[in-house]
């Protein structure tokens, strides 16, 4: 099993339209947890942090469950710019970041 | 601050031949590493650092070699190329392991290997 699942997608969502992403994690001693996103040959870039308490970013709203060990991303009102590859990453502390390979956004106009 | 930078942007090599991936960050952070990313694999560790003069193996490093003499800098080399080391290679860095900081990645080398 791999440390780190998510749907590989895509995801064809209409403009405008909420989407939902998720991620499960295997280590129950994941410590920190992260979304990043990456543009067609372009490097991955820090979305944002994902807290227990969950967290919110305009339109970009995060969620953890460490009990069923799962992380959302949830997007609402899909942008024609938001289309891109959503990377959910885990850090088990004083070892590399684990990175998901990803899910893939295509919005449509 | 330029952050992390990577070169060169593109290479081509022959079978056999050896070169060096530069990556160097301005941002004094601790923790750097390599990763490899391919169609459909997503990003594949290579090597890792989590300080000057401390470097670790990652989940494929075989054909490759790291070191970490300063701080800013983490150079990767290939000994002998191989066209199964055709990829996109990314450098990143962090301030320190431990902490709840993301990572920051280079812009990427595009290597291919014929």
């Amino acid at each position: 099993r791999k440390e780190v699942e998510q749907d590989p997608g895509p995801f064809n969502v209409p403009e405008g339209a909420t989407v939902a992403f998720n991620c499960t994690y295997s280590n129950s001693a994941s410590q920190s947890f992260f979304w990043y996103r990456q543009d067609c040959r372009k490097e991955p870039k820090l979305l944002m942090s994902v807290y227990s308490s969950g967290n919110e970013d305009g339109r970009f709203t995060a969620q953890l469950n460490r009990a069923s060990q799962y992380i959302s991303l949830l997007i609402r009102d899909s942008k024609l710019s938001d289309s891109a590859t959503y990377l959910c990453v885990v850090n088990r502390g004083n070892t590399p970041l684990v990175f998901g390979k990803g899910t893939r956004l295509s919005v449509i106009a | 601050n330029a952050g992390v930078t990577q070169t060169p942007k593109f290479q081509v090599l022959k079978t056999g031949q050896s070169m060096t991936l530069q990556c160097a960050q301005d941002m004094n952070h601790e923790y750097m590493s390599w990763y490899r990313q391919d169609p459909g694999m997503g990003l594949r560790l290579i090597h890792y650092s989590v300080g000057a003069g401390i470097t670790d193996q990652g989940e494929v490093p075989n054909g490759y070699n790291v070191s970490r003499s300063t701080t800013e800098d983490f150079p990767l080399r290939l000994l002998s190329a191989a066209p199964s080391q055709t990829s996109v290679y990314f450098c990143a860095s962090r301030p320190r392991p431990g902490t709840s900081d993301g990572y920051t990645f280079g812009s990427g080398t595009r290597l291919t290997v014929v």
